[in-house]
């Protein structure tokens, strides 16, 4: 079955701290879509990265880097020097297009507090 | 580019009124349309799917209906609402079934 978990549900940090946000997930299909989205107060979910599972090379854009590795299922996400804006909910989810599903299997989220 | 809209951004409504939500794209044809619900501090639930005009799909049973009239409007409905449909609603729109999904700036609603 399809399962996202973000065993994190709240992290605090201070301002210029790095910090690696957990994901894992569970799928049986071998074609499929990883995604990271950021919540802020605000409420919009912001589309950040999308990775398909036959690339596993490691992003970097800015101070965000991901890391994605099969052999363990995890997508992590690291905020590099952290800023009181990178303040939000993170949630990363699983697509499997290829299965005759449309859903995005979502993580519960993982509330991200960088103090001043 | 494509951008997705939604209004209105804030609703407060009375218990057993009725209720329509809208959401529009631009700058895409043919989009797969998603409305979602969170609940405060919780996650996103996904309420209703729709890949083409007059196509929906339900996620869920309950006191919501959604309508897609146009390529790009998509609607969230309700005749009655209840306390429990407070909450901040989500639409969302993808090229293709799996595919990236957009997100709009929601709407929260709070019936009491």
């Amino acid at each position: 079955a399809q399962k996202v978990t973000q065993a994190q549900t709240e992290i605090s940090v201070v301002e210029k701290e790095d910090v690696t946000l957990d994901c894992v997930y569970e799928t049986r299909d071998t074609t499929y879509y990883l995604f990271w989205y950021k919540q802020p107060p605000s409420g919009e979910l912001v589309f950040l990265i999308r990775r398909n599972s036959f690339d596993e090379q490691n992003e970097i854009s800015g101070r965000y880097s991901w890391n994605f590795q099969k052999s363990t299922s995890s997508f992590n996400f690291t905020i590099t020097a952290s800023q009181v804006v990178d303040s939000a909910v993170y949630f990363c989810a699983l697509s499997e297009p290829y299965s005759g599903t449309y859903k995005y299997i979502f993580g519960t989220g993982t509330r991200l507090k960088v103090l001043a | 580019s494509q951008t997705i809209h939604q209004w209105p951004a804030t609703l407060v409504q009375p218990v057993g009124s009725p209720l329509s939500l809208e959401c529009t794209v631009e700058g895409t044809s043919n989009p797969n349309l998603y409305w979602y619900r969170q609940a405060a501090g919780r996650g996103l639930q996904l309420l209703f799917y729709s890949v083409g005009i007059g196509q929906i799909s339900s996620e869920v049973p309950q006191n919501l209906s959604a309508s897609r009239p146009q390529d790009r409007q998509f609607i969230l409905s309700s005749k009655k609402l209840l306390l429990s449909d407070s909450g901040f609603y989500l639409c969302a729109w993808s090229r293709r079934q799996g595919e990236t999904q957009y997100f709009g700036p929601g709407t929260r609603l709070l019936v009491l």
